[in-house]
C-alpha cells in the first residue's frame, strides 16, 4: 500500500495556466506538508497543515493555493503558472508537528512550465 | 532562520570503506536530526533519526551527534554501490530545514 501518494506524476503546462496536484496519505497522520525541489536539488518547505489548519507558509508567491479538505489530503493548486515554476513538488506527511516526529515523502510531482 | 549546511560533493568512496556525510546546524537549540537519502529522480526516503549526543546505530548506518559543535554526521560502513545517491540532513521542528544535500558515489 503506497502511504503518501500524488498526482499527477508529471505535469507539463504553458505559462499562464491554472494546474493542482493532488497529494492523500493513508498513514492516518495529522500533518501534511508541501515541498518544492528546485532544479539545483534545493528541497524547502511551503506550507504544511496540522489537521486541516494551515500552521507554516512560507513565503511562496500568492499564486500557490493550498487546500486540506481533510485530514489525509493535501491539495496545491498553482494559478497563472511561470516559467521559474518548474521544478519537483513533493507532499509529506508526519504524525503531527512536533519537533521529534519524522517526515514520509511522496513519489513527488515533476512540473514543467513550458 | 535555520540553516543546515552539508558538502555538496561529489564524494566518492570504493566499495567496501567507509563513507563519511557531515552536516552543520546554526539553530542551537535545535532538537532533532533526520538523514533522508535521495536517489536521482525520487523522493528523499528516511534513513535515520537521532535526538540525543552520541551515537546511534542502524544496520549499516550509524548517526552521531554532537549538540556543543551543532555537527550531525552520517558513517555507512561496507558501502556499496547502491549506496550511491544524495544524502540529506535535516532539522526538525514545525520547520524541517533541509541542507542542500551531498551527492556519493561508491565505486565498484
Amino acid at each position: 500500500d503506497t502511504a503518501v501518494s500524488q498526482t499527477p506524476k508529471y505535469l507539463v503546462t504553458q505559462m499562464g495556466n491554472d494546474k493542482s496536484i493532488k497529494c492523500e496519505q493513508n498513514l492516518g497522520h495529522d500533518t501534511m506538508y508541501w515541498y518544492k525541489q528546485d532544479s539545483k536539488k534545493f528541497l524547502k518547505i511551503m506550507f504544511s497543515y496540522n489537521n486541516k489548519e494551515l500552521i507554516i507558509n512560507e513565503t511562496v508567491p500568492n499564486r500557490f493555493s493550498p487546500k486540506s479538505p481533510d485530514k489525509a489530503h493535501l491539495n496545491l493548486h498553482i494559478n497563472s503558472l511561470e516559467l521559474g515554476d518548474s521544478a519537483v513538488y513533493f507532499c509529506a506527511s508526519s504524525l503531527g508537528p512536533d519537533v521529534l516526529y519524522e517526515q514520509y515523502f511522496g513519489p513527488g510531482t515533476r512540473l514543467t512550465v513550458t | 532562520q535555520k540553516e543546515v549546511e552539508q558538502n555538496s560533493g561529489p564524494l566518492s568512496v570504493p566499495e567496501g570503506a567507509i563513507a563519511s556525510l557531515n552536516c552543520t546546524y546554526s539553530d542551537r537549540g535545535s532538537q532533532s536530526f533526520f538523514w533522508y537519502r535521495q536517489y536521482s529522480g525520487k523522493s528523499p526516503e528516511l534513513i535515520m533519526f537521532i535526538y540525543s549526543n552520541g551515537d546511534k546505530e542502524d544496520g549499516r548506518f550509524t548517526a552521531q551527534l554532537n549538540k556543543a559543535s551543532q555537527y550531525v554526521s552520517l558513517l555507512i560502513r561496507d558501502s556499496q554501490p547502491s549506496d550511491s545517491a544524495t544524502y540529506l540532513c535535516a532539522v526538525g521542528g514545525q520547520n524541517f530545514v533541509f541542507g542542500p544535500g551531498t551527492r556519493l558515489s561508491v565505486l565498484p
